[in-house]
């Protein structure tokens, strides 16, 4: 099992510039999240998939949209990339049962110029 | 006001120490308490999952959550060199599986 996987490891944007932030899991997990994490400021929720076919916003969503492809599959898309978004950003996928917690990916770092 | 609040320290001690890393938090009703594990560029993984008040031991860690004063605490005992990461602490309610996390503590210690 590959567990959480987040493509690309690295990215740099010009200001304006948009692309998408592919996360894809093989743990069979229902719920899916996008976060960010900026120094000293912990992850924060940006989207997050509750099931396939819904999504909705986190804590931070502006500037971001979401699609839950399918099961295995939400991906990350910034329209027109600011310097503000320069960050890591992570998925996760949420396993239920006795530990009913979420397993992050490697992340995505990402510099808007 | 964050619904979490943590130290980020950074916090550096000998190998061999205890180390004592602290959240509190302001939401009575989280019930679930958890901590991760994040080495240097890497995602956090999950490394102790605890329910409502008490003590979870696991090897050299343990974790304890005070509901009453709104307080999590991670100990770590014998602290080796490969402890050297940051931690972060997280919560959630019992009917909302979104987590709210700590700003995250960077620990080192030094061999």
């Amino acid at each position: 099992n590959a567990g959480v996987t987040q493509t690309p490891k690295f990215q740099v944007l010009k200001t304006g510039q948009s692309m998408t932030l592919q996360c894809a899991q093989d743990m069979n997990h229902n719920s899916m999240y996008w976060y960010r994490q900026d120094p000293g400021m912990g992850l924060r929720l940006i989207y997050y998939s509750a099931s396939e076919g819904t999504t909705d916003k986190g804590e931070v969503p502006n500037g971001y949209n979401v699609s839950r492809l399918n099961k295995r599959e939400f991906s990350l898309r910034l329209e027109s990339a600011a310097p503000s978004q320069t960050s890591v950003y992570f998925c996760a996928g949420r396993t239920s049962g006795r530990v009913d917690t979420q397993y992050f990916g490697p992340g995505t770092r990402l510099t808007v110029l | 006001q964050k619904e979490v609040e943590q130290d980020p320290g950074p916090l550096s001690v000998p190998e061999g120490a205890i180390v004592s890393l602290n959240c509190t938090y302001s939401n009575s009703a989280f019930q679930y308490f958890m901590w991760y594990r994040q080495y240097s560029r890497k995602g956090p993984e999950l490394l102790m999952y605890t329910y409502s008040s008490g003590n979870k031991e696991d090897g050299r860690f343990t974790a304890q959550v005070d509901k009453s004063s709104k307080y999590i605490s991670l100990f770590i005992r014998d602290s080796q060199p490969s402890d050297s990461a940051t931690y972060l602490c997280a919560t959630r309610r019992s009917n909302d599986y979104k987590l709210s996390f700590g700003a995250g503590t960077t620990v080192t210690v030094r061999a």
